[in-house]
């Protein structure tokens, strides 16, 4: 069964470094979506990108987030300067047209130090 | 705008004995409605879905959940908790009329106790 992948699975990193996080949505699928729960708290929506541009961004989603679809396969999510609250489980997610259940990789643990 | 609520973060039951989540919704569209699950150290798969249709829908696991519009309401529920049940649900509502991304609850911690 086709599934989203991610990788790394945890990175540390100390604070104002940037991190690529990087994600294989599953290969038919249109649009894309990074969420991030922060521990012990709700998962919350980032960013939607669909066509090869940003869709929907949320409040979270400030100027040191950028997302890409570099090829035909790859998603990544940088931060460009990372802070301690940025540390979190970040979670990619890729559907089809229809229907509108998302598909969620195994998430990525980032630490900031 | 949409949004879910989850009544209770933790719920505490006896294997083998009814599992109820509570989820509560508010939309402004016809919602579509998802319960996910979380294991420890793992992502969130998908137990079930309502879009349209028959308001009873069945997930894996032996899962099921119940849409009621006039209450607005979309309750986990499963008649007997087996020990491997033990995980976060997490309800959502997708913003389908829009990008489709999921507006999640707060979560629930399902313990089971033998």
């Amino acid at each position: 069964e086709p599934e989203v992948t991610q990788t790394p699975s945890h990175q540390v990193t100390q604070m104002g470094q940037e991190v690529i996080l990087r994600c294989v949505p599953i290969s038919n699928h249109l649009y894309f979506y990074w969420y991030r729960q922060i521990l012990g708290q709700k998962v919350e929506f980032l960013v939607s990108f669909y066509n090869n541009e940003i869709s929907e961004k949320s409040e979270i989603f400030d100027d040191q987030f950028s997302v890409e679809r570099p090829d035909g396969s790859n998603f990544t999510l940088k931060i460009r300067s990372t802070k301690l609250e940025d540390s979190a489980m970040y979670f990619c997610a890729s559907r089809d047209h229809e229907p509108y259940e998302q598909y969620f990789g195994p998430g990525t643990r980032l630490t900031v130090t | 705008a949409q949004s879910v609520t989850q009544l209770g973060s933790h719920v505490s039951v006896s294997e083998g004995a009814l599992v109820l989540l509570r989820c509560n919704y508010s939309s402004s569209v016809p919602p579509y409605l998802f319960w996910y699950v979380q294991y420890p150290n793992q992502g969130l798969q998908l137990l079930l879905k309502y879009t349209t249709g028959a308001t009873l829908v069945k997930g894996i696991n032996g899962f099921e959940a119940e849409f009621k519009k006039s209450e607005t309401s979309f309750h986990l529920t499963k008649p007997s908790a087996h020990m491997s049940d033990a995980a976060e649900y997490f309800c959502a509502v997708s913003d389908w009329g829009n990008t489709g991304k999921l507006i999640f609850g707060q979560g629930t911690t399902l313990q089971v106790k033998p």
